[in-house]
């Protein structure tokens, strides 16, 4: 099985700063294959970015993503109040097929 | 635009089965991958499995034993059952389409509490 770890847990920024998101594999997964989403409070998590730098339909060019291997980056540029929410990376391997990682908190310092 | 309603009780009693159905509108549920995922109060999130239109299934190993999720392409949809539920399967149930080994499109969520 895959492990993703997720750091930091919680990140503490100002609008209009820089967010930076690790996502670590425990091996190495392909980049067609690693996703991360949006979630906040209530409400179900939101596809974010896949293929590890594509953005989904409708996204933000401030949301970007990078890496390869077994790291992997979700930078958001410029902070909106509306970006503070739980980020989640989450890849495809063999079994189980699908996992994530633990979550980042993003909240507003 | 195609939409997911999850449907189902909201308590289960601890051993008997959780079941969910997930409906899905404005879009044929004949293509694409169809997903369950569900996420404990205040925790990760945890792909259950997932169903072909054809019936083809692959499970989480950890649930493995206790998951059948099967489909119903007459309705438009897919559904959930768990068997011998604890309290650690208390959870929002999320369904969700597969496109592209990510979800794109998910359920509101419903929360399933196992408790006598």
């Amino acid at each position: 099985e895959i492990v993703l770890t997720q750091s930091p847990g919680t990140l503490s920024l100002s609008p209009g700063e820089r967010a930076t998101l690790s996502c670590r594999a425990s091996q190495s997964v392909s980049s067609t294959y690693l996703a991360w989403y949006q979630q906040k409070p209530g409400q179900a998590p939101r596809l974010l970015i896949y293929g590890s730098s594509s953005r989904a339909t409708g996204i933000s060019d401030r949301f970007s993503g990078s890496g390869s291997g077994t790291d992997f980056t979700l930078t958001i540029s410029s902070l909106e109040p509306e970006d503070f929410a739980v980020y989640y990376c989450q890849q495809y391997g063999s079994s189980p097929r699908y996992t994530f990682g633990q979550g980042t908190k993003l909240e507003i310092k | 635009q195609v939409q997911l309603q999850e449907s189902g009780p909201g308590l289960v009693k601890p051993s008997e089965t959780l079941s969910l159905t997930c409906t899905v509108s404005g879009g044929s549920i004949s293509s694409y991958y169809w997903t369950w995922i569900r996420q404990p109060p205040g925790k990760g999130l945890e792909w259950i499995g997932y169903i072909f239109y054809s019936g083809r299934t692959n499970y989480n190993p950890s649930l493995k034993s206790r998951v059948t999720i099967s489909v119903d392409t007459s309705k438009n949809q897919f559904s959930l059952k768990l068997s011998s539920v604890t309290a650690a399967d208390t959870a929002v149930y999320y369904c969700a389409r597969e496109v592209s080994w990510n979800f794109d499109l998910w359920g509101r969520g419903t929360l399933v509490t196992v408790s006598s």
